[in-house]
């Protein structure tokens, strides 16, 4: 079946870019995601990236997308405390088209 | 973006009560709403589809009578946990798709989540 997997843990000083991966086996989607979670809360919708870009930029953030070896990155630049919660890339299945999310990289940013 | 507002968004009940968890899409017709645990620490799993005005779609393994959504309007979805026993304590998440201008596929909102205890 479809898998999507991402490190589990990133540790940076503020200030500094962060780099979260996420690979995947398999997708049909049109979209890719990327969504934010804080603790005890839902998920935002952080950015997305449309599968023919190869990325896209959006202030601090930069998704890069490389379809040939299924790999999907976040780039937060200039790194916040604020920045602090779980990341989750999410592409869809091309059997159900349902979203498959990674297991969530948690993102610690040291001040 | 998009609102989807979920409550309530913590409850404790005992063992063998039901739970009934509502999920709204505040400005926008949501006629397809999803609805997800998520245990400590893991990724969210999807439990059901729910489609407005037709029976939900159960992932393999969600034990439908347990879990029962119902999809009444174009804006409210719920799930109700029925006889709930300490091991449905988890976080629930719903989502909803707003068809919007991006087209067919995907591109969902979330709800703020109930953490749900089973004591």
């Amino acid at each position: 079946g479809e898998d999507v997997e991402q490190s589990l843990f990133l540790s940076v000083r503020e200030g500094d870019s962060s780099v979260i991966n996420c690979t995947y086996t398999d997708s049909s989607s049109t979209y890719l995601y990327w969504y934010k979670q804080e603790p005890g809360a839902g998920l935002q919708l952080l950015t997305y990236i449309f599968s023919n870009m190869d990325m896209k930029q959006d202030q601090r953030l930069t998704v890069l997308l490389n379809k040939k070896d299924k790999h999907l990155s976040l780039r937060i630049a200039d790194t916040q405390t604020g920045d602090s919660a779980i990341y989750f890339c999410a592409v869809a299945s091309s059997n159900t088209g349902k979203l498959i999310f990674g297991q969530g990289t948690t993102l610690q940013v040291k001040p | 973006g998009a609102v989807v507002s979920q409550h309530p968004s913590r409850v404790i009940c005992k063992s063998g009560t039901s739970v009934k968890i509502e999920c709204r899409s505040l400005d926008f017709q949501a006629t397809t709403m999803f609805w997800y645990r998520q245990f400590p620490k893991q990724s969210l799993m999807l439990m059901a589809t729910s489609n407005e005005g037709s029976k939900a779609t159960y992932e393999q393994g969600v034990e439908k009578d347990k879990f029962l959504i119902n999809h009444a309007s174009l804006t409210l979805s719920t799930l109700t946990v029925t006889s709930a026993h300490p091991e449905d304590s988890s976080f629930y998440i719903c989502s909803a798709r707003d068809p919007g201008p991006w087209g067919a596929n995907e591109k969902l909102f979330f709800g703020s989540g109930t953490q749900l205890s089973v004591l």
